[in-house]
């Protein structure tokens, strides 16, 4: 059983353009929600992160709106350059310190 | 600033044989996780110290894997009598509390290959 769920599993997106990838949860115990980007053979990297007393967070080019009642977040990329270009993915867990769950990962690729 | 380091960064096996990894975390944080991510899938978690103590462990965890955190400073994975199921990223995270949550920062890896 999935309990995090990844949208989409890859996209394109043109230089300079948002995007948007959404994940979904099941577990209404999750109270930290962080978002990694990972390049090939490297180890993730942590973007930014939210609880769910908020409803968006930002951190420069990078956005997460959270919707608890829908129990989805998502994150938004401005300006998307070429080297935003990895895999990114989203992760849950239901008590801050204690496993990360996470979703089966977005390959973005932004093409100049 | 030194970040969490793992090693060995790959290791090629023959199946049947143990292998052990090792991970130091950032300096002065007190959990430690390990994870593990096949291809095309996100990291899966397997267990994690808090100092010594190791608090937690997955299914996935079988009895031929077993984790230590001597005196609550690196730790080692070991994995006996490898199969090639095993072959995967093995990767290692710590985290102290920042706030109101952990930040778990992960380290570059260890590519196990068992053939």
């Amino acid at each position: 059983q999935q309990q995090v769920k990844q949208s989409p599993q890859s996209l394109i997106v043109q230089k300079g353009g948002i995007s948007i990838i959404n994940c979904a949860y099941e577990n209404t115990a999750f109270d930290y929600f962080p978002w990694y980007q990972q390049f090939p053979g490297k180890g993730p990297a942590l973007l930014i992160a939210i609880r769910p007393d908020v409803s968006e967070k930002k951190e420069g080019r990078f956005t997460i709106s959270f919707n608890k009642s829908a129990k989805q977040f998502s994150l938004h990329i401005m300006d998307s350059q070429p080297g935003d270009s990895a895999t990114y993915f989203c992760a849950a867990a239901n008590q801050a310190g204690t496993a990360l769950i996470f979703g089966k990962g977005t390959t973005l690729s932004v093409s100049s | 600033d030194t970040g969490v380091s793992q090693d060995p960064r790959h290791k090629i096996t023959k199946r049947g044989q143990n292998v052990t990894f090792r991970c130091d975390p950032i300096s002065e944080h007190n959990r430690l996780y390990w994870y593990r991510q096949t291809l095309g899938q996100g990291p899966e978690f397997l267990t994690y110290f808090q100092n010594e103590a190791q608090l937690e462990k997955s299914r996935l965890l079988s009895d031929r894997f077993s984790a230590e955190r001597p005196k609550g400073s690196f730790s080692t994975l070991e994995i006996q009598r490898t199969e090639q199921g095993d072959s995967a990223m093995y990767l290692c995270a710590s985290s102290l509390f920042s706030g109101s949550y952990y930040e778990q920062y992960f380290g570059p890896g260890t590519r196990l290959t068992v053939t």
